[in-house]
Parts: structure tokens; sequence; C-alpha cells
């Protein structure tokens, strides 16, 4: 089973770059990690996904090393409405090649004026 | 495009009263389907998935059932519920594939158990 390991919460201020780092020892050879952020009361949104080394959209980046045991979701400049739980994902082929998602706990990230 | 449509939005219910959580998907064919639960303050915990009609995975043994009657439909069910059941349930969907992670959440249905 593909689990991961974040860090429970992280603070930050305005403007600052926030890098979170997911572990992953298991991950196979298949999975992709996806990164999720979610709001109080409302369900997790999609981020960014990636296979290997890095993948950057409008809003993070997400660098993985060779070896895929972990990854690092770099947030840049961040502002107060980044506050959130931020998910980091492996996806868990289960036979016929479906998936399982199953999400940990989460990093709670708090941004301060 | 894909839309998942979760319903209702808040429910106060007494203990021991049943309970049904809909989920519908549009725009899409075939889709992994989940349930899940995420109490104050914590992470979502799987309670159920799906990767076809009839075809339902349980994740933990507990008070609630899931059914999928239809490719695009996932029901959360409970014949008597529990105070623990309170909570914010969330259903989702996934396309098939290896590999792919991405999932799509509803809105969410904050349940209060009293």
């Amino acid at each position: 089973l593909a689990k991961t390991t974040q860090p429970i919460s992280m603070d930050s201020y305005e403007g600052q770059e926030v890098n979170i780092t997911c572990s992953h020892n298991n991950i196979a050879t298949n999975d992709y990690i996806t990164w999720y952020q979610q709001f109080p009361s409302q369900g997790p949104r999609f981020i960014i996904q990636g296979y290997k080394t890095k993948v950057t959209n409008e809003v993070a980046s997400l660098f993985i090393p060779a070896d895929r045991k972990s990854s690092t979701l770099s947030l840049p400049r961040v502002s107060l409405s980044d506050t959130a739980v931020y998910y980091c994902l492996v996806g868990e082929p289960l036979s016929g090649g479906y998936n399982k998602l199953t999400f940990g706990a989460g990093t709670r990230l708090a941004v301060h004026p | 495009s894909q839309t998942i449509h979760q319903w209702p939005a808040t429910l106060v219910q007494p203990v021991g009263s049943p309970l049904s959580l809909e989920c519908t998907v549009e725009g899409t064919s075939n889709p992994n389907l989940y349930w899940y639960r995420q109490a104050a303050g914590r992470g979502l915990q799987l309670l159920f998935y799906s990767v076809g009609i009839g075809q339902i995975s349980s994740e933990v043994p507990q008070n609630l059932s899931a059914s999928r009657p239809q490719d695009r439909q996932f029901i959360l069910s409970s014949k008597k519920l529990l105070l623990s059941d309170s909570g914010f349930y969330l259903c989702a969907w996934s396309a098939r594939g290896g590999g792919v992670t991405e999932a799509f959440f509803g809105q969410g249905t904050r349940l209060t158990v009293v």
C-alpha cells in the first residue's frame, strides 16, 4: 500500500514561498502523485499532479526526485487565502488498473499577515 | 464537462433514524466513485469505493452501507444512525486508469446526528 506522510501543520507569512514535503516510500511504478487543497466545509480541490522531475502550473510547482519516494509541493508567494489543508495523494492501483484514492491526514497551512 | 452533484448540503437527523445521501455524476462514463467522511478538524476517511454498478468495497466496518444502482449514481445509507455518524460526507469520482489520482469532489453533506 502506498501510504503518505506529511507534516501535520506549517506556518508562513504573506509573500513567502512555502514548501510542503510528502514521503511515499512504497510508491508503485505506475502511481502518480497528486496534491489537493481543502478549505473548511468544502471538498478538496485538485492542485497539481506529477510522475517525476518537476511540474509547474499557474498555482504551484511539484518537485519529485528520481527515486520518487518523496515529493515537495511549492507554493510561491503565499497569501492569506492559501490558508488551507494540503493533501498528498498517491494512486493505488487495484486489480484491473482502477484506483482507490486514499488521503492522509494532510498538512494544515496557516498564512499570517 | 463533468459535474458531480451531492445532496443535501446539510442534514440534522435523530439517533436511530435512517439515512440516505445521494451523489450523481454527469459528463463521464464508468467512473470510480467514492464516499469519504471527515470529522471536525480531521482528515478524509475513505468509507466506500466502487468501480462499477453493484460493485462496492468497504474500507471501514461501520454503521453505513453504499450502493451503486446506476453507473453514475452512488448512494450512502444507514438503517439506524449513531451519534458517531456525524461528520462531513463527501462524494467523489475519478476516471479509470492505472496511476491516475485526480479526483473530483462534490460540495459535501454536513450531517449532524442529535
